[in-house]
């Protein structure tokens, strides 16, 4: 199994406090990346990385901001979280496969729940 | 209409059965991913692959890339085989990657 740790594992949060989900990987891949899971949708990209400092927003990145300060931590912040960001938080780890894409490994997840 | 369609969302099968789950997807891809999501949450790659057919012990997944449709056979069920599977595809638009899921299709298999 790749090296990818999420922390925390469960957190319940009140409204309007920040939040902090850590992803951790010891494979040095280049590429990191946070998914949130709902039922019915699937998993949908909230950010990624693709180099130390280098970050892109994806499909559902409002209210969510990232940092990568070190190839092996990528954090995902809730500024102020709300109720609609109760979820399954998921951290991937890629790197690149010449010609057919990126083959991802994912982090075990943290679940979230904002009353 | 979703960009990835997974086809059934929910199956039940007896122990032994040949299941097959199919993904059917409309926007222009360069591979196509099927995943495992276990019970207790935890996802897991199975497959990664542009053209052609795969396997891994009891596990089969084809693509055709002219119809769009890609299938996950499993053969001889277990109940150890009860998840939900994912499939993803990663469309390349001007260089860059978009990685997009299906929704799952959660497989119950009896003993």
């Amino acid at each position: 199994d790749a090296g990818i740790t999420q922390s925390p594992r469960h957190k319940v949060t009140e409204t309007g406090t920040p939040v902090t989900l850590r992803c951790h990987q010891t494979e040095n891949h280049r590429y990191m990346y946070w998914y949130r899971q709902d039922p019915g949708h699937g998993l949908r990209l909230i950010h990624y990385s693709y180099g130390v400092k280098d970050t892109d927003k994806g499909e559902v990145s409002d209210g969510y901001s990232v940092s990568r300060s070190k190839t092996e931590d990528f954090l995902l912040t809730l500024e102020s979280a709300t109720s609609s960001q109760t979820s399954v938080y998921f951290c991937a780890i890629s790197d690149y496969m010449t010609g057919i894409g990126f083959e991802q490994y994912f982090g075990p997840g943290t679940r979230l729940t904002v009353t | 209409k979703n960009e990835v369609e997974q086809s059934p969302q929910n199956l039940t099968a007896q122990e032994g059965e040949f299941i097959t789950i199919n993904c059917s997807y409309s926007v222009g891809i360069s591979a196509l991913h099927w995943l495992q999501q276990h019970p207790g949450g935890g996802i897991v790659s199975l497959f990664m692959l542009s053209s052609g057919k795969k396997k891994h012990g009891r596990l089969i997944a084809t693509i055709n890339i002219q119809e769009k449709h890609s299938s996950l056979h499993i053969t001889a069920s277990h109940p150890r085989d009860s998840a939900v599977y994912i499939c993803a595809v990663w469309e390349r638009i001007s260089g860059t990657y978009k990685y997009i899921f299906g929704t799952g299709t959660r497989l119950k298999v009896l003993a």
